[in-house]
């Protein structure tokens, strides 16, 4: 089975740094675009940053760009978001996301998602 | 970069149809072929409904259907049951951002 685990997220201080996780099982991640998607509590949905398969593209919000940085291992299956200089602002549900497109290329459509980590941000 | 705009909440009764609007720009909505609907209940992860304005991904049920015109995308439940009392997403590629999700919609099943 498809399937999508994040880890990582929890309270930090203003300013600070955090490292989310997802692991990846069921499919050949390798394939895959990969995104992070976050939910700041009673709030929509805002797309946070994306991967390509082999890491050459790279996208980000312009509200996270030069303080968040997505990864990947695929040897290991994961994605990560380094996130630094983190702001009230950022306190949010954070979502692994896979694009369904696999190997024709990104689709910009979310076909598996984890299950979320939360990150709070104390000011 | 604005979200994409969809109205708050829309109702409706079992049985009727309802339909959630999605307006954005010839440089998102109006320009792209990827315009993606999302389906979430309260405490649990999106689920994709809609790809590429009018694609479904299998298991979704007929019921949800996409369209578009011009620079607004729609997502039409047809057939409303208690089960579709959910919040839905709209999200598009644009010129400047690989994905822009919408303001999202409470549908409320009367």
């Amino acid at each position: 089975e498809v399937h999508l685990v994040e880890s990582g997220g929890g309270l930090v201080r203003a300013g600070g740094s955090l490292r989310l996780s997802c692991a990846a099982s069921g499919f050949t991640f390798s394939t895959y675009s990969m995104n992070w998607v976050r939910q700041a509590p009673g709030k929509g949905l805002e797309w946070v940053s994306s991967v390509s398969r082999s890491s050459d593209y790279i996208y980000y919000a312009s509200s996270m760009k030069g303080r968040f940085t997505i990864s990947r291992d695929n040897a290991k299956n994961s994605l990560y978001l380094q996130m630094n200089s983190l702001r009230a602002e950022d306190t949010a549900v954070y979502y692994c996301a896979r694009d369904r497109g696999g190997i024709v290329g990104a689709t910009y459509a979310f076909d598996i998602w984890g299950q979320g980590t939360m990150v709070t941000v104390s000011s | 970069q604005s979200a994409l705009t969809q109205p708050a909440s829309v109702s409706g009764s079992p049985g009727q149809s309802i339909t959630i609007s999605c307006t954005g720009t010839s440089s998102d909505v109006g320009g792209y072929d990827y315009v993606s609907w999302y389906q979430q209940y309260p405490g649990k992860a999106p689920r994709l409904m809609i790809y590429d304005v009018n694609s479904r991904p299998s298991g979704v049920s007929n019921r949800f259907s996409g369209s578009r015109s011009g620079n607004t995308a729609s997502l039409t439940i047809s057939g409303l049951q208690a089960e579709d009392e959910a919040d839905y997403y709209c999200c598009s590629y644009t010129s400047s951002s690989p994905s822009l999700f919408g303001t999202g919609t409470k549908v409320t099943v009367l």
